[in-house]
């Protein structure tokens, strides 16, 4: 099984800045990896695909990058609806997900 | 527009059974691959089962193997989850969500869940 480490577990940052999450494969993955946001009471929604697609309707503030074992989800200018949990999902070898990420307000 | 509408959760015991399903609306339901999802309370996610879009190939998580029995039924836009033998470990959100496209895919589309809860 394909483990997904995320980093960090919680990311503490201000309005309109900039927010940073790692995503981490235990074998490489190709570019085969989407990123999901999860607010409380929600589904999940796909943000990223392909690594570094957005999905429909995603805005451009989010960003994806990586390829092989390491990835990167960037928010440019958080905005108040960013505030949430994030997920990154391998679909390279079945389908598993990291543990996530809280984006939270400083 | 894409709607999932999950249903079947409830209160059960160790040991017993549940269904759940998925009713499909806005695509071609018949044309893409169907996957469950669950989320344990306070956890992150896991993936369940998927079902090919014609219901040739099904994979499981380890977990649930032998326990669990995904199927669909394109006639009714339907996806289902049988689920028996249940332990107070499979309580959790069950979502069911649509594949972006082919096989190996992201989930684009996911229903708002249903709530499974084993417990004595």
């Amino acid at each position: 099984e394909i483990v997904m480490t995320q980093s960090p577990a919680t990311l503490s940052v201000s309005p309109g800045e900039r927010a940073t999450l790692s995503c981490r494969a235990s074998q490489r993955i190709s570019n085969n990896l989407a990123w999901y946001q999860q607010k409380p009471g929600q589904p999940p929604r796909l943000l990223i695909i392909d690594a570094s697609t957005r999905a429909t309707g995603i805005p451009a503030r989010f960003s994806g990058s990586g390829s092989g074992t390491e990835f990167t989800l960037i928010i440019s200018s958080l905005q108040s609806e960013d505030f949430a949990l994030y997920y990154c999902q391998q679909y390279y070898n079945w389908w598993t997900f990291g543990q996530g990420t809280n984006v939270e307000v400083k | 527009q894409v709607q999932l509408v999950e249903s079947g959760g409830g209160v059960v015991q160790p040991g017993t059974s549940l269904r759940l399903s998925c009713m499909a609306s806005g695509f071609s339901f018949s044309s893409y691959a169907m996957h469950w999802v669950r989320q344990g309370p306070g956890k992150g996610l896991e993936w369940v089962a998927v079902m090919a879009y014609d219901g040739s190939n099904v994979y499981y998580t380890d977990s649930v193997k032998g326990r669990f029995t995904i199927s669909r039924d394109n006639s009714k836009n339907t996806l289902y989850l049988e689920m028996n033998s249940l332990t107070p470990e499979d309580t959790a959100i069950y979502y069911c969500a649509k594949v972006w496209s082919g096989n190996y895919s992201p989930l684009h589309y996911w229903g708002q869940g249903t709530l499974v809860t084993v417990s004595s």
